[in-house]
């Protein structure tokens, strides 16, 4: 398997504009988590889904973070109206229900200008 | 509110040194607690997971503890190698429900010198 697969790898955009992020898991997984990795805060959870359902947003920041999963195979973060203090690396990953490990992707780097 | 916390935030080791480094957490009602490593640019890759009923884990020349009721656990790194230069976080699953939130430290940034 080719692993969590998150696009684009970097991304910079310039303030006010909507950035979305685009995530597919390991297949079979029904686990899918989203994190913002900064240097202040370190590494949180924004929000999970289990078999395509949000279980858990409350780490979203505010109302400009929104995030979907269609099917079992791809997600999205949205990010609109994007701000400077969004710019961080933001990672997903992937679990199978019955296994306790995660297993996340490269990351997206975003900076916001 | 789970709260974890790393130290130190870096370290320094000459290649084949033995070194410990530490993770504690502030609500002891944990599920498990796993060791992480980060190599940069990319993402986090599982190394140890220990259940909240376990003392210990071994990996090769990793070795990870855990005490629940002090809220520590460390991870021991035997004749560490350049390769071992990561950056290791723990996060910690708390107990109850079928939440499956993991909460990090921020890591501890290990280099290994030739």
């Amino acid at each position: 398997d080719a692993g969590v697969i998150q696009s684009p790898r970097h991304e910079v955009t310039e303030m006010g504009q909507e950035v979305t992020l685009r995530c597919k898991p390991i297949s079979g997984h029904d686990y899918l988590f989203w994190y913002r990795q900064t240097m202040m805060r370190g590494l949180e959870l924004l929000i999970y889904f289990n078999n395509n359902v949000p279980i858990d947003d409350s780490g979203m920041p505010e109302d400009r973070f929104s995030a979907k999963m269609p099917n079992a195979s791809f997600s999205t973060l949205k990010i609109q109206p994007s701000e400077p203090r969004d710019s961080a690396v933001y990672f997903c990953a992937s679990r199978q229900g019955y296994q306790e490990t995660q297993y996340f992707g490269p990351g997206t780097r975003l900076l916001v200008l | 509110k789970q709260e974890v916390t790393q130290i130190p935030a870096a370290l320094s080791v000459p290649e084949g040194e033995n070194l410990v480094l530490n993770c504690s957490f502030t609500d002891s009602a944990i599920y498990n607690l796993q060791w992480f490593r980060q190599d940069p640019g990319k993402g986090l890759t599982s190394l140890l997971l220990i259940q909240s009923s376990q003392r210990e884990q071994t990996s090769g020349r990793l070795n990870a503890s855990l005490d629940k009721s002090s809220g520590r656990s460390t991870l021991y790194i035997a004749a560490s190698q350049p390769g071992d230069s990561a950056t290791y976080l723990c996060a910690v699953r708390n107990s109850g429900g079928s939440n499956y939130k993991l909460t990090f430290g921020k890591g501890t940034l290990l280099t290994v010198n030739p």
